[in-house]
């Protein structure tokens, strides 16, 4: 049950692209393809912005896109604005019930 | 629309207990896998424990394995977290969070101290 590994932070200018890697083992992120990313404000509960790698929820802007290549997965978020200047967790399914989650990282909009 | 609120946390000294209480509503409760995930303050989520629709499945991290219990009342729409021989590294912010392979609902957390 060790955490995914993700970067401590990002940053990038309104109007360009980041991507937050998000790399765990072939007993989570490998094994499934059941990879899901959130997105945290201060004092705010976390949102769900990708989920079973690379499907949006009604609601979650298209520049939100995520990916996967064996083990590590990506979050890239396109058109930077400063509303999505917040922290991000990715976080996989790991068998039985049990989900495992990434450190989060931090989003800076220059 | 889907609505989940906890309730039963505060302020514990090291050793103590508390029962964390989540009421969802706006969906067949019983269809739904249900879990804990916490935050302390200032770190990132960790997945606490999960349970089963049925509730006949329960499973935890490493963490808190043998000092809490999940459990969940399906004729009252109601996830429980039963944690016992609290410790300091157990504060945290607690999250009731529907479904199995990831979380598409989460609750408003209630905050959980142990200190002395």
């Amino acid at each position: 049950q060790s955490a995914l590994t993700q970067p401590h932070s990002v940053s990038g200018s309104p109007g360009q692209s980041v991507t937050i890697s998000c790399t765990g083992t072939s007993s989570d992120v490998g094994g499934y393809n059941y990879v899901s990313w959130y997105q945290q404000h201060p004092g705010k509960a976390p949102k769900l912005m990708i989920y079973d790698v690379t499907k949006r929820p009604s609601g979650v802007p298209d520049r939100f896109s995520g990916s996967k290549s064996g083990n590590t997965a990506s979050l890239t978020i396109s058109g930077l604005q400063a509303e999505d200047e917040a922290d991000y967790y990715c976080c996989s399914y790991a068998g039985s019930y049990t989900l495992v989650f990434g450190g989060g990282t931090k989003v800076t909009v220059l | 629309e889907v609505q989940l609120l906890e309730s039963g946390g505060g302020l514990v000294q090291p050793g103590g207990s508390l029962r964390l209480s989540c009421g969802a509503s706006g969906f067949t409760f019983s269809d739904f896998a249900m879990s804990w995930v916490r935050q302390a303050p200032g770190k990132g989520l960790e997945w606490v424990s999960g349970i089963s629709g049925s509730g006949t499945g329960t499973y935890y991290a490493d963490s808190v394995k043998g000092r809490f219990t999940i459990s969940r009342d399906n004729s009252k729409n109601t996830l429980f977290l039963q944690m016992n021989s609290l410790r300091g590294e157990d504060t945290a912010i607690y999250y009731c969070a529907r479904d199995k392979t990831k979380v598409d609902y989460w609750g408003q957390g209630t905050l959980v101290t142990v200190s002395s």
